[in-house]
């Protein structure tokens, strides 16, 4: 299993600001992913968070919007660019532990980011 | 693309009765189907999975699911509700994108006394 912590647990921020996320994993995990939850919706996916490599973004996703770092194999972080109130939501961090394979395995997930843009 | 289907956003039961939730599910390979839960605040919780072993899958807190390939779903259920099993609960399968998870919108669990 993994235990997943994220940093800040919320956050209300302006219109127009950045705010990073922070995810760290109590062990070593072949996949990280990024979620977003929106008020009374159910889970989207953002991106794949790929070691040492950019990100892998789903439809509707970019970059520049979302950029996400994983240095290495337990840390990973969100940044949600110049925020607008559409941008509020809460945002999990995932990820795999590949003891089980990679279809099969369980997805861990954080406590979540709730954020509020004014 | 694989994709779940959770049938009714909102599910009422009394305390004691028994608890049933959808979930039909959508896949081109064999699917791999979880069940989630989301309490007020919280993140999520795995209750249980199925990995193409036993169709008939136990889980904490006493619920359980079937895979049934003939009816494509994979419905939840438990016995004897509990007040402490108010809560969101999703359903959802394993997908293409580095085999991450893919979500149904969700069923939110009342339960009354």
């Amino acid at each position: 299993s993994a235990v997943i912590s994220q940093k800040p647990s919320r956050d209300i921020c302006q219109r127009g600001t950045s705010l990073t996320i922070q995810c760290q994993v109590d062990s070593q995990v072949t996949m990280m992913f990024w979620y977003r939850q929106q008020p009374g919706q159910s889970l989207t996916l953002i991106a794949t968070a790929n070691q040492g490599s950019e990100a892998t973004y789903e439809s509707g996703f970019v970059i520049d919007k979302f950029p996400i770092s994983r240095p290495n194999l337990t840390f990973s972080t969100l940044t949600v660019s110049n925020m607008s109130p559409e941008d509020s939501s809460i945002y999990l961090c995932s990820s795999k532990t590949g003891e089980e394979g990679s279809r099969a395995d369980t997805q861990y997930f954080g406590p979540g980011t709730r954020l509020t843009v004014l | 693309a694989q994709s779940v289907t959770q049938l009714g956003s909102h599910v009422s039961v009394s305390e004691g009765a028994l608890v049933l939730l959808r979930c039909n599910y959508s896949s081109s390979v064999p699917p791999y189907l979880f069940w989630y839960v989301q309490y007020p605040n919280q993140g999520l919780q795995l209750l249980l999975k199925y990995t193409s072993a036993a169709t008939l899958v136990k889980g904490i807190n006493g619920f359980e699911a079937e895979f049934k390939k003939s009816e494509t779903s994979f419905h939840l259920t438990k016995p004897s509700a509990h007040m402490s099993d108010a809560a969101e609960y999703f359903c959802a399968v394993t997908g293409s994108s580095g085999y991450a998870l893919n979500f149904g919108k969700g069923t939110s669990l009342l339960v009354t006394p």
